[in-house]
Order: C-alpha cells, then structure tokens, then sequence
C-alpha cells in the first residue's frame, strides 16, 4: 500500500521567504510526526498530532514554525521569514494508534535548502 | 527532560567484521525502537523492545534491552556492505526522543 509521501522532494528558497512543506500519512494513521534532520546529524522532533487533540509543540524551535493538520489527514509545516540555518531535511512520520509508542513509518523528506 | 544518547557517532568497519552500537537514556524507557536510514533514504523501523533484559534477533542483528531499561544495544554479526547507513534508537517515556545516530561505513 502507499506509504507516507511529502512534497516537494526538495526547495531552495532564498533567506527570508516563507516555505511550506507537505505531508501525507499513511490512510487511518490517527498520529502524525514531524522531525528536522540537519546534515549528518540525528532526528529533531518538532510536532506531535494525534487525531483531534491538541498537538503537541514543544519542539518547534521559533516562532517561525507553525504546523497544521487539516481533517485529521494531511499536514503543512510552514517556515515564516527562513533563516540559513533551517536548511536541513524535513521528515514526515505517522503511526497507527493513540500512543506515541507505536512504529513510526517515515516519509522521505522534503530537503530544504535557503540560500 | 529526557535525554537519549547513541555511541558512537561514527563507525567503519572492514566487511566481515562486528558491529556495535549502544544507545542510553537518562530516564527508565516503557520502550526502545530502532530504526535504520540508508545513505539518502529515510529511518525504516528495525524492532521494537519493551522488556527489560529482552534480547531478539534478525539475522545477523541482535538487539538488546538492558535490565534498568534505560539501555540498549545493536550488535551486527560480520557486517555486509548492505548494512550501510545510520542507526537510531528512540526511547519512548511519555513521548519518543531518538538518539543522534550512529553512522556505519562498511569496506569491501
């Protein structure tokens, strides 16, 4: 079956514009992830939604970053006024369930570069 | 908050030989997943482990949870150039925090 997708595969946009980043889960997974991947470096989580509930922001790093998931389905994350240090890869992840503790499956990512 | 950490960063290791990397929590785990991203891929999951002192195999793979739960292993048996790539392990207690990988390089 299809697995989580996300668009577009890559964008360069110049410092100070806003990008928006798409993701669409795996069809009934309730949860919905977003991580940033820098150069060689490991996962940063950003976003957390679980069905109806609230999501869980903790990890955006500034302002600039809002996350929204319309229809319990697809997800944006957008970057306000980017900066060359959000340069990094954008991952996408779902799970089936209401706990964080299920499998993650990954989509393969939107690589952002601003110059 | 709680922390994970994955060592080491990097690894290379001549094909044939064994394969290590260890993952540590600040905090006891409910769980421990680990994943592998190939060289311009995405994490794909490996295995789940949630009793303490569980051991499982895949192959060559053998993945460890230690007796505190607040560690973990991946033991890879004479490596194979298909094992190429990062390994991250993430905790799960109350919300999932991965480690920072550890990359492996495999010579022919």
């Amino acid at each position: 079956g299809a697995g989580v997708s996300q668009s577009p595969s890559n964008k360069v946009t110049e410092k100070g514009k806003d990008v928006e980043l798409r993701c669409d889960p795996i069809s009934g997974h309730t949860a919905l992830y977003w991580y940033r991947q820098s150069l060689g470096q490991g996962l940063e989580f950003l976003i957390y939604f679980q069905g109806n509930s609230a999501p869980d922001k903790s990890g955006l790093p500034s302002d600039r970053f809002s996350a929204e998931r319309t229809g319990g389905s697809v997800s944006t994350l957008t970057i306000q006024r980017t900066q060359q240090e959000d340069s990094a890869v954008y991952l996408c992840a779902s799970s089936h369930g209401t706990s964080r503790q299920e499998t993650q499956y990954f989509g393969p990512g939107t690589r952002l570069l601003v110059l | 908050g709680q922390q994970v950490m994955q060592i080491p960063q990097y690894q290379h290791v001549q094909e044939g030989e064994d394969f290590t990397t260890y993952c540590n929590s600040s905090t006891t785990l409910s769980n421990i997943q680990w994943y592998k991203q190939r060289p311009g891929g995405h994490p794909v999951f490996l295995i789940q482990l949630v009793k303490s002192g569980e051991v499982k195999k895949q192959k060559r793979l053998t993945f460890q949870f230690g007796e505190a739960k607040k560690n973990s292993s991946l033991h890879i048996t004479a490596t194979q150039t298909t094992d190429v790539g990062t390994y991250f392990c993430g905790g799960f207690n109350n919300d999932m925090r991965f480690g920072a990988g550890t990359r492996l390089t495999v010579k022919p």
